[in-house]
């Protein structure tokens, strides 16, 4: 059992450059998340899903576009790199939600670690 | 805006002593998680606390919560090296979709 697995690791890009950063779990999750975690800055949320074929905003979503076409998968995208980028995403999937009742704990990939030149 | 915000930033303790971390946050919620990360990894959910419940312990760790205060806080008993790492508090938004996390503690526990 796996868990939430993210690649790549590791990412070196150049201003203006294009990339896709994959998640998959094994857990057979509804909902995923794409956070990145900054010095001081804790963890911000750019985009989730509730569910396959779905996704939505969440608190920084500029610069980057996902999808979610299959169940156990959640890309994240950067059509056109900027320094401002540079950071470590976090994917990260949960059973449940935090409304109506459910705990919304989330399982979290090891990270993916970027550096935009 | 963060939901979440921890105190201390930062914490250093010598090993055996305990270890306090505290929380607050600004909208209702359903239930307050706690996160621990060591260094260069992921987050790891340590406890979930309902907003009917007070306190709540899993082996060395007590969390309260205090909904009229809009603040929790984490105690880790008999601290170990093994303890270094950042903390998290993480809230559901109103929603409860998204779970909105503060920027963390990080303690430093000396052998």
């Amino acid at each position: 059992n796996a868990g939430v697995t993210q690649t790549p690791k590791f990412r070196v890009l150049k201003t203006g450059q294009s990339m896709t950063l994959l998640c998959a779990q094994d857990m057979n999750h509804e909902y995923m998340y794409w956070y990145r975690q900054d010095p001081g800055m804790g963890l911000r949320l750019i985009h989730y899903s509730v569910g396959e074929g779905t996704t939505a905003k969440g608190e920084v979503p500029d610069g980057y576009n996902v999808s979610r076409l299959k169940k156990q998968n959640f890309l994240l995208g950067l059509e056109s790199a900027a320094p401002s980028q540079t950071s470590v995403y976090f994917c990260a999937s949960s059973y449940s939600y935090g409304g109506r009742g459910g705990t919304g704990e989330l399982f979290f990939g090891e990270g993916s670690r970027l550096t935009v030149l | 805006s963060q939901q979440g915000e921890e105190d201390p930033q930062a914490l250093s303790i010598q090993e055996g002593e305990n270890a306090t971390m505290n929380c607050s946050y600004k909208t209702s919620i359903n239930n307050l998680q706690w996160y621990r990360q060591n260094s260069g990894r992921g987050l790891v959910h340590l406890i979930l606390i309902r907003s009917n419940e007070r306190e709540k312990h899993s082996g060395r760790l007590r969390v309260t919560l205090d909904t009229s205060k809009k603040s929790s806080s984490l105690l880790i008993t008999a601290s170990r090296a093994a303890d270094t790492a950042s903390y998290f508090c993480a809230t559901p938004n109103t929603g409860g979709f998204k779970t909105i996390f503060g920027a963390g503690t990080r303690l430093f526990v000396k052998a």
